[in-house]
């Protein structure tokens, strides 16, 4: 799997939008851009994932930009509760290879 | 729908003790994996089961840990005998089997481990 780079911390104030970048510049034609999100103390949570399309879901936006070398995952108006560490992660989607490799993630705080 | 439930959520035990650690994946997701987190280091994957079978063991430690999943619902996962360095957290997630490629896993809480 590829390996990303995320920067190491982020604050954004409560009610704005909170934009986490990510770079995966040897990411290959077949694997999926993946975030996850681990708040204190719980499981990591899955958020959303995308090939080359921007998705979007009821938690977050995902932007891959066209060469798929960085996206961005938006969180569109930031809370208390989505203080966490954001993971983005690269992988296929094939039988046999689903482990996810987590990396440092950037530790977002969410400021009243 | 029942999560990813994992017992205990926390357990102390001595160095050269046992400890079993289990997990009950979401009903009818045949993936199941093990990772881990120790202190200061990133979540590590430890290894996957498809149902009963194993079918990715590369990230197991050493083998003072073994892991089952018998009749392929619920896994545990064992270690013996326990030493300073396996202190940290332990997770568990289970994903559905998908043709579709999406293959989302859903966490458990964790295992919080302390060897002392």
């Amino acid at each position: 799997d590829a390996k990303t780079t995320q920067p190491t911390s982020m604050d954004c104030a409560e009610g704005r939008a909170a934009n986490l970048p990510c770079n995966h510049s040897t990411i290959s034609g077949n694997e999926y851009v993946y975030w996850y999100r681990q708040i204190h103390s719980q499981g990591p949570q899955y958020i959303i994932h995308g090939l080359k399309n921007n998705e979007t879901n009821e938690m977050a936006s995902l932007i891959i930009t066209e060469d798929r070398k960085s996206s961005t995952l938006i969180l569109p108006h930031a809370t208390l509760r989505d203080t966490a560490v954001y993971y983005c992660i690269v992988r296929v989607h094939q039988t046999g290879a689903n482990n996810l490799f987590f990396g440092t993630g950037t530790r977002l705080t969410v400021i009243p | 729908e029942a999560g990813v439930t994992q017992f205990p959520s926390h357990s102390v035990i001595e160095k050269g003790q046992t400890v079993t650690l289990r997990c009950d994946p979401i009903s009818g997701h045949d993936n199941l994996y093990w990772y881990r987190r120790v202190m200061g280091k990133e979540i590590k994957f430890l290894l996957h089961f498809v149902k009963e079978s194993k079918q990715d063991e590369s990230g197991m430690p050493n083998n003072r840990f073994l892991a089952e999943r018998t009749g392929g619902t619920y896994s545990t996962l064992k270690v013996q005998p326990a030493e300073l360095e396996d202190s940290g957290v332990y997770f568990c997630a289970s994903s559905q089997e998908s043709r579709t490629g999406n293959y989302e896993q859903y966490f458990g809480p964790g295992t919080r481990l302390t060897v002392t």
